[in-house]
């Protein structure tokens, strides 16, 4: 079935860059997301990717696709403690965004 | 312009209690979903609308779970009676359909605690 996976923790230097990954198992996937959810608050789209693309750069967020290992990553460049928080990442059902899966969550946690 | 609104933000119930959770989408946005969410976990799906017809419904139990959005707008998310396991975040989203990516945007959710 249908799967997101990510590491539950990490834990980077405030200024350094953090890596976040993620594998995914829908390879018909069009869509890919990376969401963020600081506490008490609901998700917040960060950014996406087309299946047809394999980076994306958006300020201090770099996203890189592997479609052929179904491996998704974000790069948050000087990392700083409003990163604070915990990072999802989904993909869509096929080619319909309507229907998202989401991963378990990476916990990033920075320290001084 | 407004988010997602969601009320109330917090519920604490006995087990067998009825609950209701409301939800006001962003304006003009004609799909709505409502997730469920656990500690520790990724929000999972329960009920898809686009407009006032729930398109998918697969993962809502029935038994005790239901839904509405009677005019295509708010919703209304039930459960009766609760169960100690249904204590987690209801999120609501809304998007628009057919628009890109149709990004969907999320409400702070509602903590329910079961005892």
């Amino acid at each position: 079935g249908e799967d997101v996976e990510q590491s539950l923790f990490l834990s980077v230097r405030e200024g350094d860059s953090s890596v976040i990954n993620c594998t995914y198992t829908d390879s018909s996937s069009t869509y890919l997301y990376w969401y963020k959810q600081e506490p008490g608050a609901g998700l917040q789209l960060l950014t996406y990717i087309f299946s047809n693309m394999d980076m994306k750069q958006d300020q201090r967020l770099t996203v890189l696709l592997n479609k052929k290992d179904k491996h998704l990553s974000l790069r948050i460049a000087d990392t700083q403690t409003g990163d604070s928080a915990i990072y999802f990442c989904a993909e869509s059902m096929g080619s319909s965004a309507s229907k998202i899966i989401f991963g378990s969550g990476t916990r990033l946690s920075i320290r001084p | 312009e407004a988010g997602v609104v969601q009320s109330p933000r917090y519920k604490i119930i006995e087990k067998k209690q009825p609950v209701a959770f409301w939800c006001n989408p962003i304006s003009g946005h004609n799909t709505l979903y409502w997730y469920l969410q656990n500690l520790g976990q990724g929000p999972e799906l329960l009920i898809r609308y686009e407009n006032e017809e729930a398109v998918d419904d697969s993962q809502l139990p029935k038994d005790r779970f239901s839904a509405e959005r009677l005019k295509g707008v708010d919703s209304t998310l039930k459960i009766q009676p609760a169960e100690l396991g249904d204590s987690a975040v209801y999120l609501c989203a809304s998007s628009v359909q057919g628009r890109g990516t149709d990004t969907q945007y999320f409400g702070p959710g509602t903590r329910l605690t079961v005892l």
